[in-house]
């Protein structure tokens, strides 16, 4: 168990649909991290933020967007949601800002599937 | 261009054996590269991290070398269990990635191992 916990643990859900996904960063860590993982893919970064603030985008279309609260929880919305859209979500978190030799921990992910 | 290249992209072994997976990254500036195991479904798990200065690191019966000069990596896996059967990942951090989550991963090398 790595600490970071995210729900839902599956999702199913409609073309033009909205979903939010949840993650819970490891006691004490800053950043959160978002990745997607589709099918037969390598992970790719969508965004990072640190104590609230956003850090960096990746590749995140603009029909996705991410926050993280004063708790420090964070979450990704997506929106307009299209078949290609389906995919394994991932957070991971960290303990500060720069990565350096900081191991990096992922959740389980959030598994999409969008019909 | 795929900054990180990893092979063999799949690879079966028998239980008991050894076996190595390479990654060669053209990433640079280079900070550190990480390999990452990945059960199929689950989230990645750090194996061992490295920065340009180390030249081995070890974490039980996994083993990692790093040349920084020919930019090539390699995780050897010594006595294989079933329990190693995976995705294996190497995850370079570059120029964007010193104070940003934004990791550049490789495609990952399947592994499964036979009794």
């Amino acid at each position: 168990d790595s600490g970071v916990t995210q729900t839902p643990k599956h999702l199913i859900t409609a073309t033009g649909q909205r979903v939010t996904l949840r993650c819970s960063p490891r006691s004490g860590d800053l950043s959160v991290y978002w990745y997607q993982q589709s099918l037969d893919q390598g992970l790719q970064f969508l965004i990072h933020y640190y104590n609230g603030e956003e850090r960096a985008k990746g590749n995140i279309l603009e029909r996705f967007s991410a926050q993280q609260f004063p708790d420090l929880h964070s979450e990704l919305n997506l929106s307009s949601l299209e078949l290609g859209d389906s995919a394994l979500y991932f957070c991971a978190s960290s303990v500060d800002s720069l990565l350096r030799g900081n191991t990096i921990y992922f959740g389980e992910g959030s598994w999409l599937t969008v019909v | 261009k795929n900054q990180v290249e990893q092979s063999p992209q799949s690879l079966i072994i028998l239980e008991g054996k050894n076996c190595t997976l390479q990654c060669n990254y053209t990433v640079s500036p280079f900070s550190n590269l990480r390999w990452y195991k990945q059960d199929t479904g689950r989230g990645p798990v750090s194996l061992t991290i490295m920065t340009f200065s180390e030249n081995t690191k070890s974490n039980g019966r996994y083993t990692a070398t790093l040349d920084a000069d020919t930019k090539q990596s390699s995780l050897h896996i010594t006595a294989s269990q079933l329990s190693d059967s995976a995705s294996y990942i190497c995850v370079v951090s570059g120029p964007d990635s010193s104070n940003t989550g934004k990791l550049i991963f490789g495609q990952g090398t399947t592994l499964q191992v036979k009794p």
